[in-house]
């Protein structure tokens, strides 16, 4: 069984610059989830997707936004980046059940300078 | 609006000792409650949650509605056990595909 994977590990982007970050869910999950977490802060939802579509979302704005494909890997893509967006942006997959449990990705760190 | 409160940055222990994590949670309707664990250099991973009732790794946690907690518990602490802590709510009906996240309690178990 093939677990959450996320690229790229790392990544520097100025402001004002677009970023596209990538998930491929554990073999068999259909729902994936996506998270910013700050330096010092538990993970903040950011949204979800369910078989390709938005299922949720949480408190960020429309310049950040996602995808999932058919074979249930998701992006995350943020444009006019600031620098608070500098963060750890945390992918999860689980089976779609919306309490199911989620298993996490090892994170992409994004700096932007 | 659904809050996730773990008043602890650090805590710290020695082996052997008890251990417990306070977890306050905010929410109007039936929650459900889970414990992360984040080891050294390894990935966010689900310790436990309310509705399984079951202890892992010597850790057990019971929801206090009246009270509104969700603490972890060990009555031994073990060096491995040293690691970030996050505790999180997922609500029912709208808004439970969200997790919401404490900001996290980092436990040292002092050999």
């Amino acid at each position: 069984e093939t677990g959450v994977t996320q690229s790229p590990t790392h990544l520097i982007k100025t402001r004002g610059q677009q970023v596209t970050l990538r998930c491929s869910s554990q073999s068999g999950h259909n729902t994936v989830s996506w998270y910013q977490q700050a330096l010092g802060q538990g993970p903040q939802f950011i949204f979800q997707y369910y078989r390709e579509e938005e299922n949720g979302r949480g408190n960020f704005p429309p310049r950040f936004s996602g995808l999932q494909f058919p074979n249930y890997s998701s992006e995350l893509n943020v444009n006019a980046l600031e620098l608070d967006d500098s963060a750890l942006y945390l992918c999860a997959s689980s089976l779609g059940g919306a309490t199911d449990t989620q298993y996490f990705g090892p994170g992409t760190r994004l700096t932007v300078l | 609006a659904q809050r996730v409160t773990q008043p602890e940055k650090l805590l710290s222990v020695f082996k052997g000792a008890p251990v417990e994590l306070k977890c306050n949670y905010s929410y109007s309707g039936s929650p459900e409650l889970f414990w992360y664990v984040q080891y050294s250099r390894q990935r966010l991973q689900l310790l436990l949650r309310h509705i399984s009732r079951e202890s892992i790794k010597g850790f057990t946690a019971d929801l206090n509605k009246g009270e509104t907690s969700f603490h972890l518990k060990k009555p031994f602490a073990q060096e491995e056990d040293s690691a970030m802590y996050y505790c999180a709510l997922s609500g029912a009906g709208a808004g439970s595909y969200q997790l919401t996240f404490g900001k996290g309690t980092k436990l040292s178990v002092i050999p």
